[in-house]
């Protein structure tokens, strides 16, 4: 997986928690991603990263923040979880912003 | 209209087949294709890239790339059961906010039976 942990695997956690998934590369790679997968969606970009501490929003980012304080890690937070942020979640990372290389995925359960 | 359009199948073909996987998109903007390959319960990994138009072979593998007809497809020669996933066609454009974010089709999941 290109030098790319994602952690937790696995999570139950009920409505209303604060969730923190966490995606650490040792590739020194400029750009990380956060996505959700889901059936019938697809992979859907929640926010991503150009550098330490530039970051921006993707085409679902309401409910999600995120953080980069070092180029290894990005820390998304799911503020108050909700059942439709059950999902698999995928950390990507790229040197140019070109292909990506992709995580193993955090699957979340949100009861 | 969505930007990249992909058949999601099952595609279901016996061992040894030519497999053929499709993409359509509709932003003439579009430069750089990919192609991901996702095992079950698995991140997805890139397969091949192609820059604009043309054909690029590796292994059993042959991405073609059709920018008139905004089309792109996979080819698997003696496809093996080793084989059977979803696979994700990708791509983005050269410039502007979009030049480091990907626009992915939903997959097509193919089993390929011994």
């Amino acid at each position: 997986d290109a030098g790319i942990t994602q952690s937790p695997r696995h999570k139950v956690t009920e409505t209303g928690t604060p969730v923190t998934l966490r995606c650490h590369q040792t590739e020194n790679h400029r750009y990380m991603y956060w996505y959700r997968q889901d059936p019938g969606h697809g992979l859907r970009l929640i926010h991503y990263s150009y550098g330490v501490k530039d970051t921006d929003k993707g085409e679902v980012s309401d409910g999600y923040s995120v953080s980069r304080s070092k180029t290894e890690d990005f820390l998304l937070t799911l503020e108050s979880a909700t059942s439709s942020q059950t999902s698999v979640y995928f950390c990507a990372i790229s040197l140019e912003g070109d292909t990506q290389y992709f995580g193993p995925g955090t699957r979340l359960t949100v009861l | 209209q969505k930007e990249v359009e992909q058949d999601p199948g099952p595609l279901s073909v016996p061992e040894g087949a030519i497999v053929s996987l499709n993409c359509t998109y509709s932003n003439s903007a579009f430069q750089y294709f990919m192609w991901y390959r996702q095992y079950s319960r698995k991140g997805p990994e890139l397969l091949m890239y192609t820059y604009s138009s043309g054909n690029k072979e590796d292994g059993r593998f042959t991405a073609q790339v059709d920018k008139s007809s905004k089309y792109i497809s996979l080819f698997i020669r003696d496809s093996q059961p080793s084989d059977s996933a979803t696979y994700l066609c990708a791509m983005k454009g050269n410039s502007g906010g979009s030049n480091y974010k990907l626009t992915f089709g939903k997959g097509t999941l193919l089993t390929v039976n011994p």
